[in-house]
């Protein structure tokens, strides 16, 4: 497996249910991010973790639970969403930059389209 | 604050046609990178290029070219002859130095018509 992996690539879900999405990066990064991608919106940055720690939580709902356990796998464990959180949600990974380097880009999984019913 | 307008929502053309991507950004910060990433129907976004701020030169690669105007604050991108698989949704985005925050704009669906 080469880059950035998210699992399932497709999911259903009812409001009362709990699923978790899953990101594996093999980039050798420290800094991985998860994304929402809704209709015609900029994407929107939710959680970012660096060096397994979090650093980033821009006021996203408590339904939605990130877990960092080491630098290549990233969680995000939703439960009890609503049917606006239907969207792509997209894991990222990068060089951490605030250590010094300056290879900021981020690199992309194919990401996890998110239905809530 | 920070913004990036990508005020081309979507873009239709014929295959061999040029065709520009618009990008303006905003920021107060005197040191940023700027990026485009391409996101085809598969869904995950491609890295295409980062520029810094204080190298203006434009840059080529292959048939796509960016054009980075601090003085209007554009980072446009165009792609030369354009093929069918061009077809996809063009990101622009923003960062300051030392972050690792984009600020993406809303993004141009190209489409590439044979």
């Amino acid at each position: 497996e080469t880059g950035v992996t998210q699992t399932p690539r497709h999911l259903v879900m009812g409001m009362t249910n709990k699923k978790s999405l899953k990101c594996e990066q093999h980039l050798g990064h420290n800094a991985m991010y998860w994304y929402k991608q809704s209709a015609k919106k900029p994407l929107e940055l939710m959680f970012v973790y660096s060096l397994e720690e979090r650093v980033e939580n821009n006021s996203v709902p408590s339904r939605f639970s990130p877990e960092c356990p080491n630098s290549s796998h990233l969680f995000l464990h939703l439960h009890t969403l609503q049917p606006e959180d239907s969207a792509l949600y997209l894991c990222a990974s990068s060089q951490d930059p605030t250590s010094g380097s300056q290879n900021n880009e981020q690199f992309f999984g194919p990401g996890t389209r998110l239905t809530v019913l | 604050a920070q913004k990036v307008t990508q005020a081309q929502t979507e873009i239709s053309v014929v295959e061999k046609e040029d065709v520009t991507l618009d990008c303006v950004y905003e920021t107060r910060d005197t040191t940023y990178y700027l990026f485009w990433y391409k996101q085809p129907p598969s869904g995950e976004l491609v890295f295409l290029i980062r520029r810094n701020s204080f190298d203006e030169q434009n840059e080529i690669s292959g048939r796509y070219s960016w054009n980075f105007q601090k003085s209007t604050s554009s980072f446009n991108f165009t792609i030369t002859a354009s093929q069918v698989v061009d077809s996809a949704v063009y990101f622009c985005a923003l960062s300051g130095y030392n972050t690792d925050k984009l600020i993406f704009g809303t993004g141009t669906r190209l489409q590439v018509f044979p």
